[in-house]
């Protein structure tokens, strides 16, 4: 009830296409959906999240789609640059008494070859 | 503005000791949560503070503990090391914890090594 599953594992995209990242989850309680970018020797940063009251969110060239029903949730990233070569997680979280902790999935490795 | 601080930035110990983790909030950010990402997975939730109050837990051993002081920054101790504790220890500050949709921010993390 609490996993959230992340795929594919790794991913490699030439320069200029679209990587598709996958997240399923099973609670429905969760209410938030970030996803973060990693990279080596460093702490995760926010690219972007979205409410499931909202079914797609874009922000410069990254788009999180969200389907409620088939409680799934995806990261496109447009135009792929070498310098998005990065580990990416996606995440969920929900608010209550309890805290907000961030359930991440496994992590996609994603190369961008020039 | 500085980010998430997090200290030391590596650890060496050896089985059966005690270790402290350190951890200076986001200026102005109440609430600190921390986190253990094994190599190749991805973050696991251990505790979450606000306002000096443990606020969340997640499925760690009585091993593992931490506070927050009235500055908000927070100290994670390990006691007992195992070789599986072995791991990236990140810190992440947020404004507040009412809200689930409060950004978690990130330090760089304490690579903790246990041999």
């Amino acid at each position: 009830q609490q996993q959230v599953k992340q795929s594919p594992q790794s991913l490699i995209v030439q320069k200029g296409g679209i990587s598709i990242i996958n997240c399923a989850y099973e609670n429905t309680a969760f209410d938030y959906f970030p996803w973060y970018q990693q990279f080596p020797g460093k702490g995760p940063a926010l690219l972007i999240a979205i409410r499931p009251d909202v079914s797609e969110k874009k922000e410069g060239r990254f788009t999180i789609s969200f389907n409620k029903s088939a409680k799934q949730f995806s990261l496109h990233i447009m135009d792929s640059q070498p310098g998005d070569s990065a580990t990416y997680f996606c995440a969920a979280s929900m608010t209550g008494q309890a805290g907000t902790a961030l359930i991440f999935g496994k992590g996609t490795t994603l190369s961008v070859s020039s | 503005d500085a980010g998430v601080t997090q200290s030391p930035t590596h650890l060496i110990k050896t089985r059966g000791q005690q270790v402290t983790l350190r951890c200076s909030p986001i200026s102005g950010h109440k609430s600190v949560s921390w986190y253990q990402q094994v190599l190749g997975q991805g973050p696991q939730f251990i505790f979450q503070y606000y306002e000096k109050e443990e606020r969340g837990r997640g499925n760690f051993p009585d091993r593992f503990s931490a506070r927050q002081f009235p500055n908000y920054s927070s100290e994670l101790n390990v006691n007992a090391l195992l070789l599986g504790d072995s791991a990236l220890y990140l810190c992440a500050s947020s404004p507040r914890v009412r809200d689930g949709t409060d950004t978690q921010y990130f330090g760089p993390g304490t690579r903790l090594t246990v041999l």
